[in-house]
């Protein structure tokens, strides 16, 4: 069955310092993938995506994720966090074989502290 | 580009009445729109899929006489809870979708959300 983990509730890191929210995801076929933000009370942003081609992607607001195959895994990376960079954090995917039915994981909260 | 907005973003109404939440796309022709349930601390829950000029469909659970769900034009769609209960407060999410982003590696344009609750 398809389905997305964030394996971490909660993410706690000092500003400055680098930052690491996890996925790993199991599908059937070919994975689009997409990592999106939420704000308190605010819809979802969009972050990037990864859908063929080079395995590290950027986005927006310095992020990045690398996609890794072999792991099943799509962790969202920022090399120097930011207070401001404190949200809610979704990863979600799409399955080529499930008639591109979109997933979503549970979410993790990102706490940067000053 | 791809405005959505989603009006309230906050409402109390009493038990037994119905609420309205609309969802707009303001700069784009929105042929489809999600509608999104999120529980605290969960992720989205879909709720519902709707295309404009047709029916809804519903995922499953979901109570289609009890979340009715208009899509008239390419710019609006409603999403009306209808006999309210405390039950279902929480967090409503539309996003849309345009015809130019028909492709499934497009992401999704989202409102802000409202935040219902039931007393």
């Amino acid at each position: 069955a398809q389905s997305v983990a964030q394996p971490e509730d909660q993410v706690n890191v000092a500003e400055g310092n680098p930052l690491t929210v996890k996925c790993t995801y199991s599908v059937s076929g070919n994975p689009y993938l997409f990592w999106y933000v939420q704000y308190p009370n605010r819809g979802l942003q969009f972050l990037l995506k990864y859908i063929t081609g080079d395995n590290l992607v950027k986005g927006s607001y310095g992020f990045e994720a690398e996609f890794n195959k072999s792991q099943t895994s799509f962790h969202l990376k920022k090399p120097s966090a930011l207070v401001s960079d404190s949200a809610l954090y979704f990863c979600a995917v799409r399955d080529s074989d499930s008639n591109y039915q979109l997933i979503w994981g549970a979410g993790t909260k990102l706490i940067i502290k000053p | 580009g791809a405005v959505v907005s989603q009006h309230p973003s906050w409402v109390i109404c009493k038990s037994g009445t119905s609420v309205k939440i609309e969802c707009r796309s303001l700069d784009f022709q929105a042929t489809t729109m999600f509608w999104y349930r999120q529980f605290p601390k969960q992720s989205l829950m879909l709720m519902a899929t709707s295309n404009e000029g047709s029916k809804a469909t519903y995922e499953q659970g979901v109570e289609k006489d009890k979340f009715l769900i208009n899509h008239a034009s390419l710019t609006l769609s409603t999403l009306t809870v209808t006999s309210a209960h405390p039950e279902d407060s929480s967090f409503y999410i539309c996003s849309a979708r345009t015809h130019r982003d028909s492709s499934w590696d497009s992401p999704l344009h989202f409102g802000n959300g409202t935040r219902l609750t039931v007393t």
